[in-house]
């Protein structure tokens, strides 16, 4: 595909449930970044895969939140036993590895716990 | 990680130059300077990168100090659409510390 896509666009979930949200990057771009956003405010970075190197899990809030990724394809970002704190947009970027290269974003996953 | 200031907010009138700072005094040899903005309801968006010497865009312009420890993004001509959150990022050349960590950006508001 052309750019980073992002699934489901919307998503409302009832509190306890789990769920699961998808990103496909951009062919060979091997660095991928999960962010959350919620409404008025900034990019808070959750995680960052690079290669077939340990992710950067730093930002992840609790462990009601994981993400996995194959190798240099799609990235599931999975949060358990949703709680109403959780709403807001998730985004997704991939990129080159090196620094000097941009990030494309995708439009996000809009979560609304309910 | 390397940090960076910006000013909360700044105003434009459109058709004029708009110049919006960045403080990055702590920039290591090795990092990338990198702007993005993201516009109401959408994820950011690259505007431009630069490492020593200034950077031309069909988006922007990128100046930078001498002594790299300051940037300046300037958007020649605002329109209503340059409305945005404008967020400057430091990247390490060599993908070592990638993260790509937002800040909390310039709002930029574009009076017509």
């Amino acid at each position: 595909g052309a750019g980073v896509s992002q699934s489901p666009s919307n998503k409302v979930t009832e509190k306890g449930k789990d769920v699961e949200l998808r990103c496909d990057p951009i062919s060979g771009h091997t660095a991928l970044y999960w962010y959350r956003q919620r409404l008025g405010q900034g990019l808070e970075f959750l995680i960052y895969f690079q290669g077939n190197s340990a992710p950067d899990k730093s930002g992840l809030p609790s462990d009601r939140f994981s993400a996995e990724r194959t190798g240099e394809s799609v990235s599931t970002l999975t949060i358990q036993r949703t709680q109403q704190e959780d709403s807001a947009v998730y985004l997704c970027a991939s990129s080159l590895h090196r620094g000097n290269t941009e990030a494309f974003f995708g439009q996000g996953t809009r979560l609304t716990v309910v | 990680d390397a940090k960076t200031t910006q000013p909360n907010s700044m105003e434009s009138n459109e058709e004029e130059p708009v110049h919006l700072p960045c403080n990055h005094s702590t920039i290591s040899g090795t990092d990338y300077i990198h702007w993005y903005r993201q516009l109401p309801s959408q994820g950011p968006e690259y505007v431009i990168h630069g490492l020593t010497s200034n950077v031309n865009n069909r988006m922007a312009s990128l100046a930078i100090a001498e002594d790299r420890k300051s940037s300046t993004l300037i958007l020649h001509r605002a329109t209503l659409r340059d409305a945005a959150v404008y967020y400057c990022i430091l990247r390490d050349v060599s993908g070592a510390t990638n993260k790509l960590i937002f800040g909390t950006g310039t709002l930029l508001a574009v009076q017509p």
